[in-house]
């Protein structure tokens, strides 16, 4: 079974504080792994997609990283609009079912 | 490029009675996947169709079925309602073959059980 878990569930930063938001994942034949971020009462917003090891992908002040046991999301110098909840997901390959697994999320607060 | 459309966007019912929700997908996407959302479990995937089949299905009891139009508009139905279905139900349209490489999330339907 697919397992995500998601740390820290909550994260308070000073704006422009650098930190990073771990995603670990346990998946049988990784196909994808996601990051979302969730305002309140909206749906998730897709920020990346990574599939393999050692792949990068940047976004403004984000940074999605991939290893084989984990994914890391860098937010450097973060203002308040980062202010969100931040999903990962993996999609795995496993009898040919690709179910999405996501994790619980972390709340991110930047204040300013 | 329209995003996705989901209707209703509040809705309050009773246990024992039956709910329909909807979506619209962005133009040209042909599959739809829906979820769960609660504080308790956080995003559960229920299902997806694809060109009018549901190609995968979650862990969720027959209670809660769907099913795809031919302009890929889904439906969602939660027959004999539980309080333990109030949740935000998510719709997204897929893009990008079988792995549903990316997902476009709509705003969501509120779906509160008294």
């Amino acid at each position: 079974e697919d397992q995500v878990t998601q740390s820290p569930e909550a994260l308070r930063l000073q704006e422009g504080e650098s930190s990073s938001l771990n995603c670990s994942y346990t998946v049988s034949g990784l196909r994808g792994l996601f990051w979302y971020r969730q305002d309140p009462g909206k749906g998730p917003e897709f920020l990346f997609t990574l599939y393999s090891a050692g792949e990068e992908k940047e976004k403004e002040r984000l940074k999605a990283t991939l290893t084989k046991k984990e994914s890391f999301l860098h937010i450097t110098a973060p203002k308040p609009e980062d202010s969100a909840t931040y999903l990962c997901a993996v999609q795995g390959s496993s009898g040919g079912s690709y179910i999405p697994t996501f994790g619980r999320g972390t709340s991110l607060i930047v204040h300013p | 490029k329209a995003g996705v459309t989901q209707t209703p966007r509040y809705l309050i019912k009773t246990r024992g009675q039956q709910v329909t929700l909807s979506c619209s997908p962005i133009s040209g996407h042909r599959s739809v996947s829906w979820y769960q959302q609660t504080p308790g479990q956080g995003l559960q995937f229920l299902f997806e169709y694809f060109s009018e089949t549901q190609r995968n299905k979650g862990n969720f009891p027959g209670r809660f079925s769907g099913r795809q139009f031919s302009n890929s508009r889904s439906e969602m139905n939660v027959s004999t309602l539980e309080l333990g279905d109030s949740a935000l139900y998510l719709c997204a349209s897929n893009f990008g073959g079988a792995a549903q490489e990316t997902q476009y999330f709509g705003p969501g339907t509120r779906l509160l059980v008294l």
